[in-house]
C-alpha cells in the first residue's frame, strides 16, 4: 500500500499563532489527498479534500479561511491552521487515494493551542 | 443518507478468545467496504477491504470479514485475539462508481483485551 508520511508528529502553539502541517505521499503520485480531524475518542472527520494545482474542497462547517490546504505537487499537501486557538486542538490525519481505490493513512499530527 | 454503524463502542475480550466486531451500513448500492485499526495516538492502518466477489475477504494480523448483503453488514472476525490486537477498529465505506466519494466511517469500536 501507499506510505504516506506527517511532519510534525506533535506540535504545540501559543493561541493567536499560525501551525503549518505537512503531508507526503512517499511512494504514490496523489492527485487527490484528504484532511481529517479527530477528537479524543470520536471518529474522523473529514475537513477537505485537496486536489493537486487546484483550490481545496471543504466539508460543510469546515471554515476554508482559517485551515488553509495547498496541495503543491503531487506528492505534498499542507494544512496551515491560521490564528489557533484552543479550541482548535485536535489530531489531524492526512490521506491519500490509489488508483485501485485504497485510502491510506498517515500518522496523525497531534496539535496543542495553549 | 449513507451512514456507517457500529453498535458496540466497547469490547472486552479474553487473550486467545474469538472476536468479531460489528459493521452495518446504509447506502442506496452495495458500497465499498474497509475495516481500519488505530493505535493510540497513530493514524490508521486498512486491515481489508471487500468490493466484490467471495463476501469473505481476508485481511492481514490475521483478521477476516464477511459481506452480507441480506444484512447489509460487514463484520470483522479474529478466531484467537492477541494482547497486542488491543486498538480502535473503524468500519468505513464509500460509494461505488469511479474514485471519487467521500469515505464515511463508523462511530469506532474500542477494543480491550485481557491477558
Amino acid at each position: 500500500g501507499a506510505v504516506v508520511s506527517q511532519h510534525p508528529s506533535r506540535v504545540i502553539c501559543k493561541s493567536g499563532t499560525s501551525v503549518k502541517i505537512e503531508c507526503r505521499s512517499l511512494d504514490f503520485q496523489a492527485t487527490t489527498m484528504f484532511w481529517y480531524r479527530q477528537f479524543p475518542k470520536q471518529s474522523l472527520m473529514l475537513m477537505a479534500t485537496s486536489n493537486e494545482g487546484s483550490k481545496a474542497t471543504y466539508e460543510q462547517g469546515v471554515e476554508k479561511d482559517k485551515f488553509l490546504i495547498n496541495h503543491a505537487s503531487l506528492t505534498l499537501s499542507t494544512l496551515t491552521v491560521t490564528s489557533a486557538h484552543p479550541e482548535d486542538s485536535s489530531f489531524y490525519i492526512c490521506s491519500v487515494r490509489t488508483r485501485n481505490y485504497e485510502q491510506y493513512f498517515g500518522p496523525g499530527t497531534r496539535l496543542t493551542v495553549t | 443518507a449513507q451512514s456507517v454503524t457500529q453498535p458496540d463502542i466497547h469490547i472486552t475480550v479474553s487473550e486467545g478468545a474469538s472476536l468479531e466486531l460489528r459493521c452495518n451500513y446504509s447506502y442506496g448500492a452495495t458500497p465499498y467496504l474497509f475495516w481500519y485499526v488505530q493505535s493510540p495516538g497513530q493514524g490508521l492502518q486498512l486491515l481489508l477491504k471487500y468490493f466484490s466477489g467471495d463476501t469473505l475477504v481476508q485481511g492481514i494480523k490475521g483478521f477476516e470479514a464477511e459481506f452480507k448483503r441480506s444484512q447489509s453488514s460487514f463484520n470483522l472476525r479474529k478466531p484467537s485475539v492477541h494482547w497486542s490486537d488491543a486498538a480502535e477498529y473503524f468500519c468505513a465505506a464509500r460509494s461505488r462508481g469511479g474514485n471519487t466519494g467521500k469515505l464515511i466511517f463508523g462511530q469506532g469500536t474500542t477494543l480491550q483485551v485481557k491477558p
